[in-house]
């Protein structure tokens, strides 16, 4: 079974504050990597997905990072915002199952004014 | 483009009845996915489609029966349903298995 581990669980910074989240994978068989931005009462919206070691992609203030190799991708907000408040889900891959996505139980993310 | 679509968004069942999920998508993608949502356990895939044609069990799949009845429909069926089935249910659908997914609105189903 894949286990995807996400931390820190919770965090609250303030408006202007650069933060980053970590998400763990099992490097073995590796696929694909996504990043989701779930907001309260809405549906999840896709960041970015990556699929190889070294990839890094950018979305505005947002940023993610990918080591295969290792296990780990790294979620960054630079400047945080209030609108940015929101958990943080990624969700991990492998070759032979490729459509079976395991998702990490998240990130919640608070930005004070 | 509505995107993608389900129905209902919300359903009560007493235990031991059954139930079709409907979720459409009209942005001509290949793979569809259903996934449930409890508290403290993140998303889990119940089953998905990587293409039209095929159908494959991912993580929590006891219970469930899905159709993928063509390419712009996947059905998740509960036979019996279990108040242990209480849960958000998602759809979504990508171009492929590894482009982004695209969520739906949702359905709240509770089991009693």
């Amino acid at each position: 079974i894949l286990n995807v581990e996400q931390s820190p669980q919770s965090l609250h910074v303030q408006e202007g504050d650069s933060t980053n989240f970590t998400c763990s994978f099992p490097s073995s068989n590796f696929y694909a990597l996504h990043w989701y931005r779930w907001e309260t009462a809405k549906s999840p919206e896709a960041l970015f997905v990556m699929t190889l070691n070294g990839d890094e992609k950018k979305k505005g203030r947002i940023s993610a990072t990918l080591n295969t190799k290792e296990g780990y991708s790294y979620l960054y907000i630079k400047g945080s915002q209030p609108e940015d408040s929101a958990t943080y889900l990624c969700a991990s891959s492998r070759g032979g199952s490729q459509g079976n996505l395991i998702f990490g139980k998240g990130t919640k993310l608070s930005v004070k004014p | 483009n509505a995107g993608v679509t389900q129905t209902p968004k919300f359903q009560v069942l007493k235990t031991g009845q059954s139930m079709t999920l409907q979720c459409a998508q009209d942005m001509n993608h290949n793979s569809m996915y259903w996934y449930r949502q409890d508290p403290g356990m993140g998303l889990r895939l119940i089953y998905y489609s990587a293409s039209e044609g095929t159908t494959d069990k991912g993580e929590v799949p006891n219970g469930y029966n899905v159709s993928r009845l063509n390419k712009r429909e996947f059905s998740l069926r509960l036979e019996s349903a279990a108040p242990s089935q209480t849960s958000v249910y998602f759809c979504a659908s990508a171009r492929g298995t590894s482009y982004e997914q695209y969520f739906g609105p949702g359905t709240r189903l509770t089991v009693t």
